[in-house]
């Protein structure tokens, strides 16, 4: 079967790093999207990984460890306005659909 | 650019009634756009995959005959609930995905719609 997992809440503080991660279990795999979502909005696009390894993109960078069926998302010097819900999703590489997790939802503190 | 509109951004209708959902790719031409609905804390729920041209293909669960797909143009699919009730309301999302031809290129999504039934 297909799932994929990463916790629910996370609190953090404004200037510091935080890691956010996501597990899957899938017959087929076709790589991995991370999506920010802010309250009542549509997700928007952070990052793609289909191969190992860690791609970065300015205060945001994701690894993905195909063996282990691992992802994080790591957001460095976290701002306010970062608070918002991220979405892991992974590629099912016999549909191409992307399968969500349940979101892990960020509060940034002062 | 990979800009995608919905219409309404909200809308809140009687019980037995139809409502129309527009999602729009404004700057690119999608062949594939998806429907997702989500309730309050829970993530996204893929309903159907859209195809320009062709018939919706509907996931396990999801009434085809209640929730009816029309993808006639590259830019356009539209989403009508039937008969809605209140159990269906929730946040849908659209989301297009571009011609490049990879099955893995992204899909960049709608704002949402809110539909309240009441």
């Amino acid at each position: 079967g297909q799932n994929i997992d990463q916790p629910t809440e996370m609190t953090a503080t404004e200037g510091a790093i935080v890691q956010i991660n996501c597990t899957y279990q899938t017959s087929g795999f076709n790589g991995l999207f991370w999506y920010q979502q802010h309250a009542g909005e549509a997700p928007t696009f952070l990052s793609y990984n289909v191969l190992d390894g860690l791609e970065e993109k300015g205060r945001f960078s994701s690894f993905l460890s195909r063996s282990k069926g691992y992802s994080y998302l790591l957001l460095k010097e976290l701002q306010m306005k970062d608070s918002a819900s991220y979405l892991c999703a992974m590629v099912n590489s016999g549909t191409y659909k992307y399968i969500f997790g349940t979101g892990t939802r960020l509060k940034v503190l002062a | 650019g990979a800009v995608v509109s919905q219409h309404p951004s909200w809308v809140i209708c009687k019980s037995g009634t139809s409502v129309k959902i527009e999602c729009r790719s404004l700057d690119f031409q999608a062949t594939t756009m998806f429907w997702y609905r989500q309730f309050p804390k829970q993530s996204l729920m893929l309903m159907a995959t859209s195809n320009e041209g062709s018939k919706a293909t509907y996931e396990q669960g999801v009434e085809k005959d209640k929730f009816l797909i029309n993808h006639a143009s590259l830019t356009l699919s539209t989403l009508t609930v039937t008969s809605a009730h209140p159990e269906d309301s929730s946040f849908y999302i659209c989301s297009a995905r571009g011609a490049s031809g990879s099955p893995t290129d992204t899909q960049y999504f709608g704002p949402g719609t809110r539909l309240t039934v009441l």
